[in-house]
């Protein structure tokens, strides 16, 4: 069984900062490897997938890098919309663990 | 445009079993690479994913819970159903569903259903 672990737990950033999400794989995921923002009370929102590709209307702040077991999502001059729970999942063998996330929250 | 709408009791009694529907549209689970998933979230806690199921009826679920679930398919109906044997308080969640598209994570989600598990 693959074990996401994302680091820190929480980040506190100040806005117009940059924020770097860190997640690492137990075993190679390659680049099936996908970011979510999750704010309270919305659903979950694909913002990149294999490990770097932005999804459909994602903003170009939002960068995914790192391929086999270790990844950042980077996130420049964070805007106050920004402040919310990341995730990290991987999608090898079909599967979709969710690593335990990241809170970004105002600095 | 894809939706996906998810239904079931808002009340188990431990013991019982779960069995949630996902109604989706705007897609057809026989789409090559299409999956659809189930995912949840307890209060306060984070996303845990449980189980997905392919155009080619291949099923996949999360090792810790494997023992405990079943997601099936009816694709004339557009729905997928997930069933949870021997609920527990921890079970207590928002359950989601969510679409899968070929190469990438879950891109469009329902809006989730909140299942208690009390007695």
């Amino acid at each position: 069984e693959i074990v996401m672990t994302q680091s820190p737990a929480t980040l506190s950033v100040s806005p117009g900062e940059t924020a770097t999400l860190s997640c690492r794989a137990s075993q190679s995921v390659s680049t099936n490897l996908a970011w979510y923002q999750h704010k309270p009370g919305q659903t979950p929102r694909l913002l990149i997938y294999g490990a770097s590709t932005r999804a459909t209307g994602i903003p170009a702040r939002f960068s995914g890098g790192g391929s086999g077991t270790e990844f950042t999502l980077t996130i420049s001059s964070l805007q106050s919309e920004d402040f919310a729970v990341y995730y990290c999942q991987h999608y090898r063998d079909w599967l979709g663990t969710f690593g335990q996330g990241t809170k970004v929250e105002i600095k | 445009q894809i939706t996906l709408k998810e239904s079931g009791p808002t009340l188990v009694k431990p013991t019982q079993t779960l069995t949630l529907t996902c109604t989706f549209s705007g897609f057809s689970l026989t789409n090559n690479a299409v999956g659809v998933g189930w995912i949840r979230q307890p209060p306060g806690g984070a996303l845990e994913w449980l189980a997905l199921i392919y155009w080619d009826n291949d099923m996949r679920y999360s090792p810790s819970l494997k023992s405990r679930l079943t997601i099936t398919r009816d694709t004339l109906k557009n729905q997928v159903v997930l069933t949870m044997t021997d609920v527990d308080p921890v079970d207590t969640a928002t359950y989601y569903c969510a679409h899968r598209p070929a190469g990438s994570g879950f891109d469009v989600w329902g809006q989730g259903t909140v299942v208690t598990v009390s007695s």
